[in-house]
């Protein structure tokens, strides 16, 4: 099985600053996709980023950008000019296309606070 | 399309009675998921379904949870005989099938069992 792993249970950072969340996988597949979700409190989850493994260019939305290691199975979002609403839970998450049902494995979580 | 929709938002409940949550996913995706939530963890993966059927089921998902899909349309997860552990976030998803598709969560159940 897959596991993802978020080192970081907290973070903060000054509103308008760049901050880095890291995530950590294992697989042995080469071919896989990967994702950042953000969950505000008491919101739903919602897709903030995604990366194939595939695909050597880092993927970037907007003040999103990550920061994809294959080798080193590491994939950290980074988010630039920091805003309040930036304030939530991140988890990091791996889904193997070859799992017929394209089940994600979550890691546990960084919790980002934006600090006025 | 107003996304992904479940209801109850949150539900306590005493220990040893039935719940039912529901999830009405969007219409145009023919793949809805289940996940559960623990306090301080990321969503662990439980079922799910393509179309009307349940094609896949975590170990996690006991003999006393079950989940349907009637029609592909909405989905119900029934637990029966809740315990103090069965307490969780209850998150609910659709996507398209196919590689790499995310998901659209829904805004999850509560489940408080007392």
């Amino acid at each position: 099985a897959q596991t993802v792993t978020q080192s970081q249970p907290e973070m903060s950072v000054q509103e308008a600053e760049t901050v880095t969340l890291s995530c950590t996988y294992d697989t042995s597949e080469n071919n896989y996709y990967l994702f950042w979700y953000k969950q505000p409190p008491s919101r739903q989850m919602i897709l903030v980023i995604r990366q194939e493994a595939y695909k050597q260019q880092n993927a970037t939305e907007n003040r999103f950008s990550v920061n994809f290691q294959k080798a080193a199975k590491s994939f950290s979002l980074k988010i630039s000019d920091s805003q309040l609403g930036d304030t939530a839970m991140y988890f990091c998450a791996f889904m193997n296309p070859l799992n017929t049902g394209n089940q994600f494995y979550f890691g546990t979580g960084t919790s980002l606070t934006v600090i006025p | 399309d107003t996304g992904v929709s479940q209801d109850p938002r949150h539900k306590i409940t005493k220990r040893g009675q039935n719940v039912t949550f529901r999830c009405d996913p969007i219409s145009e995706h023919n793949r809805l998921y289940w996940y559960r939530q623990t306090l301080g963890q990321g969503p662990e993966f439980l079922t799910y379904f393509q179309n009307e059927a349940q094609l896949e089921k975590s170990r996690l998902l006991s003999d006393r949870f079950s989940a349907e899909r009637p029609k592909g349309s909405f989905s119900t997860l029934e637990i029966q005989r809740t315990e103090q552990g069965d307490s969780a976030m209850y998150l609910c998803a659709s996507s398209l099938a196919g590689p790499g598709y995310g998901y659209t969560f829904g805004s999850g159940t509560r489940l408080t069992v007392v």
